[in-house]
């Protein structure tokens, strides 16, 4: 069975501080994960993706990597702002008819002033 | 703004009742997903339809359905409502069938069942 877990399932951390999120998946075969960002009452916005050869990529103060033989994502933020408060979601898609997705259960960060 | 609309923002009504949230995808989008968040939940996939066919179900009730109409606009429809119906309920769109792309999520429609 297809299942993306996600750590720590809430985290606070100070303004300026850096962080690591954790993405676990058995999904397979694997096509590419997605990380997305949430914030409170809003809809989930794409943050990155990795696709299978791919270790490391940045987007802005976000850092993804991928390691495809132990299944794992991290999602590192550097120097973290009050808008960096929200859900962060690891989403993975299987590529089998339909590419199916399988949603992680999010982390929820809190960053205090 | 993601392109994908999604009406009524806000919804409250009483259990027994039938309601329909609508959708309409980003232009040119032929995939539309409906997910469920209930409070400090995870998404739940229901249904993606696909070009006006269904393509994927998940954990969706029998009391809800869904469509796709030829204009590509989605409707979500829940009856015989329940408390534990309320929550946000997201429409997404993707340019395609597969999930490879990514997805461009609504504002969601906040259902409160009394």
């Amino acid at each position: 069975k297809n299942q993306v877990e996600q750590s720590p399932q809430s985290l606070i951390i100070l303004e300026g501080k850096n962080c690591t999120l954790q993405c676990n998946y058995t999904v397979s075969p694997f096509s590419n994960l997605r990380w997305y960002k949430q914030d409170t009452g809003r809809g989930p916005v794409s943050l990155t993706i990795m696709t299978f050869s791919e270790n490391t990529k940045s987007n802005g103060r976000y850092t993804a990597t991928l390691d495809a033989d132990t299944k794992q994502s991290s999602l590192h933020i550097t120097a973290s702002q009050l808008s960096d408060s929200a859900s962060y979601i690891c989403v993975v898609s299987a590529a089998n008819a339909g590419n199916m997705l399988t949603f992680g259960g999010g982390t929820r960060l809190m960053v205090k002033p | 703004d993601s392109g994908v609309t999604q009406t009524p923002k806000h919804l409250i009504t009483a259990t027994g009742q039938r309601v329909t949230l609508r959708c309409s995808p980003r232009s040119g989008d032929l995939s539309v997903y409906w997910y469920q968040q209930s409070l400090d939940q995870g998404l739940q996939f229901l249904i993606q339809y696909y070009n006006g066919e269904e393509r994927a179900k998940g954990n969706i009730l029998e009391r809800f359905s869904a469509q796709q109409f030829p204009d590509l606009h989605s409707e979500l429809n829940l009856s015989s409502l329940e408390l534990g119906d309320s929550a946000l309920y997201f429409c997404a769109s993707s340019p395609r069938g597969g999930a490879t792309g990514e997805l461009f999520f609504g504002e969601g429609s906040r259902l409160t069942v009394l």
